[in-house]
């Protein structure tokens, strides 16, 4: 069935370390992957996306890496500060459909 | 502000009642989604337009639910005779499809919905 999954609910790190938050996904005929930041009260707000023709993409402080041998996808974020405490989701395009299906969910929680 | 825009941001309502809910897109954006979304879990896909044309609907949409996008513009999504499963988060988001590419989508703040 559908499922694109997280393996930590939850990441406490310390102000300036780096952040890693992981996902799995299952299906491997997906073919693009978004990671969104989610604040409280707000939508999801788009951070970085990747297609499955790359295994590695380069924002301002974020980096994804895909995996597609294990289909695994991992967010890292350099230098993580207080505003980047939200709610993280990873996102995949569903058997290449034109929606994107989303995982639970991880809390990055910064603490100074 | 991503510019998508949804109103109201917070609905109150009794069981049994029907409400509405509006989106309004990015004004060149082609393709206009609905997804709902429960405390602690990732948006849930509802349905989606590609300009007025309503292209897919989850099996999650009941016959209660209906949602319109009558011009290609703006959308509005319907509840008839709510219940109290129906409290959710509802997101609108909205991408532009050109050359057969996958596009991010970019959301609204949502339509927070509590049916009492």
């Amino acid at each position: 069935g559908e499922s694109v999954g997280l393996h930590l609910p939850t990441l406490s790190v310390q102000e300036g370390d780096n952040s890693i938050i992981n996902c799995a996904y299952s299906n491997s005929a997906s073919d693009y992957f978004i990671w969104y930041k989610q604040e409280s009260g707000k939508g999801p707000q788009f951070i970085i996306d990747i297609r499955s023709n790359m295994d590695k993409r380069q924002g301002q402080r974020v980096t994804v890496l895909l995996n597609k041998t294990v289909k695994h996808l991992s967010l890292q974020i350099a230098a993580t500060q207080p505003g980047d405490s939200a709610v993280y989701f990873c996102a995949e395009n569903w058997e290449n459909t034109d929606k994107l299906i989303f995982g639970t969910g991880t809390r990055l929680q910064v603490f100074p | 502000d991503t510019g998508v825009s949804q109103d109201p941001r917070h609905k109150i309502t009794k069981r049994g009642q029907n409400v509405t809910f509006r989106c309004d897109p990015i004004s060149e954006h082609n393709r206009l989604y609905w997804y709902r979304q429960t405390l602690g879990q990732g948006p849930e896909f509802l349905t989606y337009f590609q300009n007025e044309a309503q292209l897919e609907k989850s099996r999650l949409l009941s016959d209660r639910f209906s949602a319109e996008r009558p011009k290609g513009s703006f959308s509005t999504l319907e509840i008839q005779r709510t219940e109290q499963g129906d409290s959710a988060m509802y997101l609108c988001a909205s991408s532009f499809l050109g050359g057969g590419t996958n596009e991010k989508l970019f959301f609204g703040s949502g339509t927070q919905l509590s049916v009492l």
